[in-house]
Formats: C-alpha cells, sequence, structure tokens
C-alpha cells in the first residue's frame, strides 16, 4: 500500500530536550517536505526537499533541522524545542503535483 | 506572495442535501487548485484537483468549481453523507522561480446531520 509514515504519532516532552520525528515514503517520491498544522492557521511549511542531499527552508524554519540521506526517510530534528513548537506535525510526499500527506504527529513541549 | 481565505469555519448540512465549500485566493498566478478533506487525527487526503485552464471538474460526488475572475472556487459534494463530515480546505498552487509554492486554506468543519 502506497503511504507515507510517521513517529512517533504523539509525543510530550520538556523544553530542550532534543528530538527527532521521522517521516518515510515508499512511493519512491522525489519531494516530501514538513508542515505544522495550527488552529486557526492553515498549514504552514516548514523545510522541503526536493531529493536526496538537496533541502531547503519552508515558510517557518526557525527551530528545526532536516536531513535527505536516502529517498524514502526525511526526518524532523528539533535541537531543542520550546513550547511554541507545541503542534500537529505533517510529513508529505509527492512526484507531480498531488502531496500525500502522513497520518500527522501530535507534540507537546511543556 | 499568496494568501488564501475566507473559508467559513463551519458549516452543517443535512444528511442528503448539496454541500458547497468555498475558498478566495489572491494571486492571479495561481494556476493550480486542490482540495483535500481531512479527518479527526488523519492527515490529509486528496479529493479533487483543476488547473486553471478549466473552470469545472468533476468526481464521484464532487465537484470543484473555478473563477478566475473572481479568484474564487468551490467545492460542491452531491447528496451529503455521515461519513462527508470532516473539515475541507483548498490548497492553492503557484510556480514561484522554478518552485511550485503552495499556500493552504484554513478549512471549513463539515458537520452533516443525520
Amino acid at each position: 500500500e502506497a503511504q507515507v509514515t510517521q513517529n512517533p504519532r504523539y509525543l510530550i516532552t520538556v523544553t530542550g530536550k532534543k528530538l527527532t520525528v521521522t517521516c518515510s515514503q515508499n512511493m519512491n517520491h522525489e519531494y516530501m517536505s514538513w508542515y505544522r498544522q495550527d488552529p486557526g492557521l492553515g498549514l504552514r511549511q516548514i523545510y522541503y526537499s526536493m531529493n536526496v542531499e538537496v533541502t531547503d527552508k519552508g515558510d517557518v524554519p526557525e527551530g528545526y533541522k532536516v536531513s535527505r540521506k536516502e529517498k524514502r526517510n526525511f526526518p524532523l530534528i528539533l535541537e531543542s524545542p520550546s513550547p511554541n513548537q507545541t503542534s500537529l506535525y505533517f510529513c508529505a510526499s509527492r512526484k507531480t503535483d498531488t502531496q500525500y500527506f502522513g497520518p500527522g504527529t501530535r507534540l507537546t513541549v511543556l | 506572495g499568496e494568501s488564501v481565505g475566507l473559508h467559513l469555519p463551519t458549516l452543517s448540512v443535512q444528511e442528503g442535501d448539496n454541500s458547497i465549500i468555498n475558498c478566495a485566493y489572491s494571486n492571479s498566478a495561481s494556476d493550480y487548485f486542490i482540495w483535500y478533506k481531512q479527518e479527526s487525527g488523519k492527515g490529509p487526503q486528496f479529493i479533487i484537483d483543476i488547473r486553471s485552464n478549466m473552470d469545472k471538474r468533476q468526481g464521484q460526488r464532487v465537484t470543484v468549481l473555478l473563477n478566475k475572475t473572481v479568484k474564487h472556487l468551490s467545492l460542491q459534494i452531491a447528496a451529503t453523507q455521515p461519513g462527508d463530515s470532516a473539515v475541507y480546505f483548498c490548497a492553492v498552487t503557484m510556480n514561484s522561480g522554478g518552485y511550485q509554492k503552495v499556500t493552504f486554506g484554513t478549512g471549513t468543519k463539515l458537520q452533516v446531520i443525520p
């Protein structure tokens, strides 16, 4: 089954404790991206990757890092999480125009 | 840039009636539009798309209308069912320096009354 998977689905952590949210797709898509979704706001892009070893900032990259060492995986790294990074995070991938989203990771930073 | 708005936060519809959800965008250079459905606890799911060279596209029980003159698009759901209850939002795409810039609307929560 073609899908985008994320782990963990839920995470509660404390300020400053480094964390990584993994994302994997099995569709051999070159383009992958990370979004955050907050109440009253549309999805906002954090980072995107056009291909392996090619990443770039989206609209809200501050406080986040990503890596793309292989085509299927695109982890999101929060080196020092802060409460304003409490949000619902989605990973997505696409080949042409249509993006396919993962199930989301709900992160709470205390 | 692009801004996307004019979603009604909530729309309540009787089961069996038709639903219309609206979206407005600001940049006339936007050329590709998608509607997504997001059920509680899940990621957004593609419903239907339309390109700027069309003004109407139909799928199964869904129709998207695009009015480029007023920069408005709508999603129509025929014979709304309880399973249609979800948040619906549009995504507007514009080519910007060789990169596809996507802007998402905030969404309309569709509540289907049995």
